[in-house]
């Protein structure tokens, strides 16, 4: 019930197309829900979050899609560039939650190519 | 703003050695701290996370400890090292309230045991 289902475990994308990572989850208490870029060698560094209470956020190129009755949220990367290229986590957590704990999923490798 | 450290960046270290690692974080109070391990090509592994001095709680057991002797500083350490705790170590930190539940990693420190 706390785990983060994510996929794909890796990704080929040729630059300007659209890069889209999935994740699953089954705690429907769970209400935040982030998504995480890393870079080979660096920390994950936030990217983008969203809350249940919307069902699409987007900034810039990065847009997430959530459907709350299939307990599924999205990734979609527009136009995918070279500089994308990093590793993804999606994650989870419940307001309130055991010190604001977060459940990673497994992460996806997405390579850019140009 | 909020800055966290990590050092060292990188450390070759003999099996059966004891182990230091330190992560301190600038610009806030009372933040909730965590230590994470990633394995090559892996996701996030959370060893022990912290809501206060002294508060450690582990979620893996194993020869790893931590502890935090203050507010804003958070140490993992080993007494004997395996090679199996070879790794990318993240720190993170998040504000110490239950509905903030980002976290925001530091830049790691690699550690190789041979």
């Amino acid at each position: 019930q706390q785990q983060v289902k994510q996929s794909p475990q890796s990704l080929i994308v040729q630059k300007g197309g659209i890069s889209i990572i999935n994740c699953a989850y089954e705690n429907t208490a769970f209400d935040y829900f982030p998504w995480y870029q890393q870079f080979p060698g660096k920390g994950p560094a936030l990217l983008i979050a969203i809350r249940p209470d919307v069902s699409e956020k987007k900034e810039g190129r990065f847009t997430i899609s959530f459907n709350k009755s299939a307990k599924q949220f999205s990734l979609h990367i527009m136009d995918s560039q070279p500089g994308d290229s990093a590793t993804y986590f999606c994650a989870a957590s419940r307001y309130g939650g055991s010190q604001g704990n977060l459940i990673f999923g497994k992460g996806t490798k997405l390579s850019v190519k140009p | 703003s909020q800055t966290i450290h990590q050092w060292p960046a990188t450390l070759v270290q003999p099996v059966g050695s004891p182990l230091s690692l330190e992560c301190t974080v600038e610009g806030t109070s009372n933040p909730n701290l965590y230590w994470y391990r990633q394995a090559a090509g892996r996701g996030l592994q959370l060893l022990f996370y912290s809501v206060g001095i002294g508060q450690i709680s582990s979620e893996v057991p194993q020869n790893l400890s931590a502890s935090r002797p203050q507010d804003r500083q958070f140490i993992l350490s080993s007494k004997k090292l395996l090679l199996s705790d070879s790794g990318f170590y993240l720190c993170a930190w998040s504000f110490g309230s239950p509905e903030q539940e980002t976290q925001y990693f530091g830049p790691g420190t690699r550690l190789l045991v041979l």
